[in-house]
């Protein structure tokens, strides 16, 4: 069985750029959910979709967005990027929702702002 | 707001000898909690969770709720439990995981 496949696994941006990362869920599963990772901060939640619904969103900007699509497969946009949004960030999936705790992580999309 | 405080950052213990990792954590409500583990080169997974109450790779948690704590023990750690640790909480009824900001585990021969 194939694991969550992120795409792509690195990428330099430069300031004011903006950028999309995708995220491939394990076969069947419905739950997509994102995490920021920085060395300050640690792993911090960005938002969790479930049949194409956002069900809840961290304290991060408006400039932090995402969306489902009916196969499951998830994306997340940032706009405007800034030094600080340098980070790997992650995805999950998980086969009912974030509410049972499996989740099972893809290798994550390691992105720097320059 | 529910937060996770994983006080200690690096732990180095020899193998054989117990190893405790702590994790605690502030919310008003009934919270689910978790341990992940990321060995080197590997992803993220779960190692366990509260409700579960199981022993995995003879590592053990107990929530506490009184001392709003749930520790991770292994009586006699083994090198290949040399990872990083995350602490998370979910509350009930919510869909978002907080983890707090991880320990890193060596152990040496």
């Amino acid at each position: 069985k194939a694991g969550v496949t992120q795409t792509p696994r690195y990428l330099i941006k430069t300031r004011g750029q903006q950028v999309t990362l995708s995220c491939s869920p394990i076969s069947g599963h419905r739950s997509v959910s994102w995490y920021q990772q920085t060395p300050g901060q640690g792993l911090q939640f960005l938002f969790e979709y479930f049949s194409e619904t956002q069900r809840n969103k961290g304290n991060f900007p408006g400039r932090f967005s995402g969306r489902q699509f009916s196969n499951s497969r998830s994306e997340m946009n940032v706009s405007t990027l800034e030094l600080g949004d340098s980070a790997l960030y992650l995805c999950a999936s998980s086969l009912e929702g974030i509410d049972t705790g499996e989740l099972f992580f893809g290798e994550g999309s390691r992105l720097t702002v320059l | 707001a529910q937060r996770v405080t994983q006080p200690e950052k690096l732990l180095s213990v020899f193998k054989g000898a117990p190893v405790e990792l702590k994790c605690n954590y502030s919310y008003s409500g009934s919270p689910e909690l978790f341990w992940y583990v990321q060995y080197s080169r590997q992803r993220l997974q779960l190692l366990l969770r509260h409700i579960s109450r199981e022993s995995i790779k003879g590592f053990t948690a107990d929530l506490n709720k009184g001392e709003t704590s749930f520790h991770l023990k292994k009586p006699f750690a083994q090198e290949e439990d040399s990872a990083m640790y995350y602490c998370a909480l979910r509350p009930l009824n919510d869909y978002k995981l907080s983890f707090g900001a991880g320990t890193t585990v060596t152990v040496r021969a």
